[in-house]
């Protein structure tokens, strides 16, 4: 099946430092990317929308020179989180969707960053 | 852009009864349907998922419904197990695009 990896699982960090988060497609290749973010006891917020080779696509609300997102090949995507403050601190997961033309509408999460900022 | 709703946001059920999750969407053009189940601390976990073309799709304990004309759809869980305690999600996208998640629903099965 679909592998989606994430690192690291957890990461806790200083404030006004900046955290970097992976997401990688083992077995299959990525053309889109999504970043969602989820509170204790919320549910999942899409971020962004991550494209291999071009930029991202921000939701609304989400500053973009705060989180950075890289698609730099069809197997990673990074969300960098730029001057970190403890209201940062969220659980952060990927999903990748597969090439399209495969016939498949699932997307496949990564187990997820725990992001806990002091 | 699309809104997804979800109810109830708890539901307490005995070992062995059915539970029920409902779920709305605004976007007449989103065609896909996964449902979710999320343990603590877990990435959300497929459990059964729906297209627009098709009315129910039954996969042993597990069921979902969908009515595009009135643009919502549902799970169904029968004779509930206490592994099946956790919180369920519904989601909504066109194809491959981004997924809107509705709120959740934590779902106890007591012994």
């Amino acid at each position: 099946g679909a592998v989606v990896s994430q690192h690291p699982s957890r990461v806790i960090c200083k404030s006004g430092t900046s955290v970097k988060i992976e997401c990688r497609s083992l077995d299959f290749q990525a053309t889109t990317m999504f970043w969602y973010r989820q509170f204790p006891k919320k549910s999942l917020m899409l971020m962004a929308t991550s494209n291999e080779g071009s930029k991202a696509t921000y939701e609304q609300g989400v500053e973009k020179d705060k989180f950075l997102i890289n698609h730099a090949s069809l197997t990673l995507s990074t969300l960098t989180v730029t001057s970190a403050h403890p209201e940062d601190s969220s659980f952060y997961i990927c999903s990748a969707s597969p090439v399209p033309g495969t016939n498949n509408d699932e997307q496949f999460f990564g187990p997820g960053t725990r992001l806990t900022v002091l | 852009g699309e809104n997804v709703e979800q109810h109830p946001s708890t539901l307490s059920v005995q070992e062995g009864d059915s539970a029920v999750i409902k779920c709305t969407y605004s976007d007449s053009a989103s065609n896909y349907f996964p449902w979710y189940k999320q343990e603590l601390g877990k990435r959300p976990q497929l459990i059964i998922d729906i297209r627009s073309n098709v009315g129910e799709k039954k996969d042993q304990r597990i069921a979902v419904t969908l009515n595009k004309t009135a643009k919502h759809f549902s799970l169904h869980i029968t004779e509930t197990q206490p592994e099946d305690s956790a919180v369920y999600f519904c989601a909504a996208s066109i194809r491959t695009d981004k997924l809107i998640f509705g709120t959740g629903t934590r779902l106890q099965v007591f012994p």
